[in-house]
């Protein structure tokens, strides 16, 4: 069975000081890993996909790459509006319609 | 360019009553799927539509629920007499082939 695991399940940080998130994975099979940003109430906004291992995407102070086993998102300098639930899904290359398997996310406050 | 909208964003409803929720996805994606969050966990899978086509339903998806989608356009998701464990986010999510997913807001439904 597919399964993600996200850690920490929560982390705070300084504003400016910079962490990684963890997204461990095992799937049959991986087509796509994906994260995404999830404010309170509201539905997952996309971030990044990665497809293949060694692949790195940045956007902003974010970095996410992914080796065969799991997944790192950097957050370089975080500021106070990077607060957010950060979630991990992943894509199984064995099944025809694609669903997200997703972690239980971490949530992380920056202070100013 | 308009996102995937959710109506209504809040459902408040007594338990053993029905409801609705309606999904319109991003304009020419041809692939909708419907998921579930509960607090603190991650979106949970289930059920899927290509076109107008139901391809694949979740074993969470119990027999009091239904999923249409008309032309292939909007979707609709009912849940009849509805209980308290079904208080939950759903969201619904949509794409072009198989790759990343777009979410909306959920709807947030309480069953008292």
């Amino acid at each position: 069975e597919d399964q993600v695991t996200q850690s920490p399940e929560a982390l705070r940080l300084q504003e400016g000081e910079s962490s990684s998130l963890n997204c461990s994975y095992t799937v049959s099979g991986l087509r796509g890993l994906f994260w995404y940003r999830q404010d309170p109430g509201k539905g997952p906004e996309f971030l990044f996909t990665l497809y293949s291992a060694g692949e790195e995407k940045e956007k902003e102070r974010l970095k996410a790459t992914l080796t065969k086993k799991e997944s790192f998102l950097h957050i370089t300098a975080p500021k106070p509006e990077d607060s957010a639930t950060y979630l991990c899904a992943v894509q199984a290359s064995n099944t025809g319609f694609q669903k997200l398997v997703f972690g239980t996310g971490t949530r992380l406050l920056v202070s100013p | 360019d308009t996102g995937v909208s959710q109506d209504p964003r809040h459902k408040i409803t007594k338990r053993g009553q029905n409801v609705t929720f309606r999904c319109d996805p991003i304009s020419e994606h041809n692939r909708l799927y419907w998921y579930r969050q509960t607090l603190g966990q991650g979106p949970e899978f289930l059920t899927y539509f290509q076109n107008e086509a139901q391809l694949e339903k979740s074993r969470l998806l119990s027999d009091r629920f239904s999923a249409e989608r008309p032309k292939g356009s909007f979707s609709t998701l009912e849940i009849q007499r509805t209980e308290q464990g079904d208080s939950a986010m759903y969201l619904c999510a949509s794409g072009v082939g198989g790759d990343t997913q777009y979410f909306g807001p959920g709807t947030r439904l309480t069953v008292l």
